[in-house]
């Protein structure tokens, strides 16, 4: 079965400071991965995905995200942090026909 | 990409009464899903709805409880029948392409009272 885990609720961040945003996913086969933030009183936006090729994939906003096949991980990083990242974002995983979501991390970006 | 209309974005409700959310896409899709996001928590998937057919419900919900209409290939309602103040939830609407990339809907924000 399809899973993603997000081991951290809550992430602070320095604003120019880089952030790091943690997945980890469990599979049977070639997984296809995504980051999605949700800004207040908004709808989820896609920010990125995996699906093959490069391990560094780019996204909106200036994030990117690393998938590590060994680790099984998929984390989002962003080089220097912005006080308007200040969101909550979500890991998915493709299962059959549905995505599968981490339980969300809140990222916070002091200015 | 998709642009999902969803409406009402946002409800108060009586408990025992229910409630019909419509979303319509700008493109017809195969598959519209229906998600809920409970206060603090991440997305459940509640039910995958196909034009034609009956909605396919995952483990814990049910069709009297969460009955879904897929009359055409842009648009699906949902309705949260006899609610609760455990209900309280954003629904959201969702298609995806077929790398299942997902498009969302702004959701619709309910409260029972």
């Amino acid at each position: 079965a399809q899973s993603v885990a997000q081991p951290e609720d809550q992430v602070n961040v320095a604003e120019g400071n880089p952030l790091t945003v943690k997945c980890t996913y469990s599979v049977s086969g070639n997984p296809y991965l995504f980051w999605y933030v949700q800004y207040p009183n908004r709808g989820l936006q896609f920010l990125l995905k995996y699906i093959t090729g490069d391990n560094l994939v780019k996204g909106s906003y200036g994030f990117e995200a690393e998938f590590n096949k060994s680790q099984t991980s998929f984390h989002l990083k962003k080089p220097s942090a912005l006080v308007s990242d200040s969101a909550l974002y979500f890991c998915g995983v493709t299962g059959a026909n549905n995505l599968f979501f981490g339980t969300g991390t809140r990222l916070t970006v002091i200015p | 990409s998709a642009v999902i209309s969803q409406k009402p974005s946002r409800d108060i409700c009586q408990r025992g009464t229910s409630l019909t959310i419509q979303c319509q896409v700008d493109s017809q899709v195969t598959m519209m899903f229906w998600y809920r996001q409970q206060p603090g928590q991440s997305l459940t998937l509640i039910a995958t709805a196909n034009q034609g057919s009956e909605a396919t419900y995952e483990s814990g919900f049910v069709i009297d409880k969460f009955p879904i209409s897929r009359p055409n290939l842009t648009f699906s309602t949902l309705t949260v029948s006899n609610m609760s103040p455990e209900d309280s939830s954003i629904y959201l609407c969702s298609v995806h392409r077929e790398d299942n990339e997902a498009f969302f809907g702004q959701g619709t924000r309910l409260t029972v009272v």
